[in-house]
């Protein structure tokens, strides 16, 4: 089974602050890594699908990066809003076709 | 409306009953996923579907059965043979390298 780990594992921010969290995955038989949002009582939603080593996705406020020779990728969201308080899932698609493996998320708490 | 639905979306049962969880979708994808949740880990894959009639096992396929006779649905069957099946259940289909996830049902366990 792949190790993904994501960090932290839950982060409390004032509304208006900037924050980044990070995903770590294996760095050989890469394929994908995906990121998803997932608010309370709702299904996760993709945020991001991010492919290339060195590629930046964005989306209004939030942002990744991904580095896929030493294994990270990074989500940053400026000026945190209290509807930004979700579950942030980072997903691991190695060359094996469909299968991802999801890291333990980060739990994120925008106060107001 | 397109989307994936999993009903019920509470679900209860006592031990050594088998039980199936409903997932169904009208997004035309073929490929479709089970996963678990517990507490403090991630989405763990229990079996996933590329195509009709066809379903493989994923990392804690024990104690679970699946079928995949029609397009636009997955059952996941829950048998006494699952040790601790007390969890949330999300089921997923996928188009183009993105997953689609429905509402998940809570299983518990009595």
């Amino acid at each position: 089974i792949l190790n993904v780990e994501q960090s932290p594992q839950s982060l409390h921010v004032q509304e208006g602050d900037s924050t980044n969290f990070t995903c770590s995955f294996p760095s050989s038989n890469f394929y994908a890594l995906h990121w998803y949002r997932w608010e309370t009582a709702k299904s996760p939603e993709a945020l991001f699908v991010m492919t290339l080593n060195g590629d930046e996705k964005k989306k209004g406020r939030i942002s990744a990066t991904l580095n896929t020779k030493e294994g990270y990728s990074y989500l940053y969201i400026k000026g945190s809003q209290p509807e930004d308080s979700a579950t942030y899932l980072c997903a691991f698609g190695g060359t094996s076709y469909g299968k991802l493996t999801f890291g333990q998320g980060t739990i994120l708490t925008v106060h107001p | 409306d397109g989307g994936i639905t999993q009903s019920p979306k509470y679900l209860f049962r006592k031990e050594g009953q088998n039980v199936t969880l409903s997932c169904e979708q009208n997004l035309n994808h073929d490929a479709m996923y089970w996963y678990r949740q517990d507490p403090g880990q991630g989405l763990r894959l229990i079996y996933y579907s590329q195509i009709v009639n066809d379903f493989q096992k994923g990392d804690i396929a024990e104690g679970y059965s699946v079928s995949r006779e029609k397009k636009e649905s997955f059952p996941l069957t829950v048998t006494s043979a699952q040790k601790n099946p007390t969890a949330f259940y999300l089921c997923a289909s996928e188009d183009t390298d993105t997953q689609y996830f429905g509402p998940g049902t809570r299983l518990t366990v009595l």
